[in-house]
């Protein structure tokens, strides 16, 4: 069966360090990744791409990998700050035609100062 | 400007009503979306519409029923409302569905069925 598995347990860290936070999915083969946040009340908003044919995506303190053979995508926030602390939710296109998002869990990052 | 309009924001009804929640964008994205947030925070796809035409329809009951009246709005009307439609729906909008690019979402609205 297709699923999308991000770690349910909470993430916890401290403040400066960089918080790792893993995307795996099977029986996909998207032809994108993309990394949402949600804050508690909020919808998600859309932080970062990455395409099939891409390794490494940056965006200041964001780097996201994607691993197409080990159906895996990594997101890294270094230097991180109490202000970073939210729901951290991953997507795939699950149909390149239509561009339907499938979302995973989401794994919650709590920074602590 | 909000981007991604959704009203009302809390809707708390008794089993068995019918209500409708509104979406709109002024973002100029020609694709829309309505996704389902469970209690565990499962975010989950019901519809689509690309320029007032459906294009996902998900295996969802047909108490659901999506209207767009043009690119811009996408509203979500409930039929015979049922204590396991609680849960947060958010719509959300894209420019070219299948492209890749980002979803803007709306903040939500909180429906609760008693």
């Amino acid at each position: 069966s297709q699923k999308i598995e991000q770690n349910s347990e909470a993430l916890n860290i401290q403040e400066g360090k960089t918080a790792t936070l893993t995307c795996n999915y099977t029986n996909y083969s998207p032809a994108y990744l993309q990394w949402y946040r949600q804050d508690p009340g909020r919808g998600p908003v859309f932080l970062l791409l990455i395409r099939e044919n891409e390794k490494e995506k940056r965006k200041e303190r964001l780097k996201v990998t994607f691993d197409t053979t080990l159906k895996q995508s990594l997101f890294h926030i270094t230097a991180s700050q109490p202000a970073d602390s939210a729901t951290y939710l991953c997507a795939l296109d699950s149909s390149s035609n239509t561009g339907k998002l499938i979302f995973g869990q989401g794994t919650t990052l709590q920074v602590k100062p | 400007d909000t981007a991604v309009s959704q009203t009302p924001k809390y809707l708390v009804t008794q089993m068995g009503n019918d209500k409708s929640i509104k979406c709109e964008q002024n973002l100029g994205h020609d694709t829309m979306y309505w996704y389902k947030q469970d209690s565990k925070k499962f975010l989950k796809i019901m519809f689509s519409y690309n320029n007032k035409e459906l294009i996902i329809n998900e295996t969802v009951p047909n108490r659901f029923s999506p209207k767009s009246p043009d690119k811009a709005h996408l509203n979500l009307h409930i039929n015979s409302l049922e204590l396991g439609d609680s849960a947060v729906y958010f719509c959300a909008s894209s420019q070219g569905g299948g492209q890749g690019n980002g979803y803007t979402f709306g903040s939500g609205t909180r429906l609760t069925v008693v």
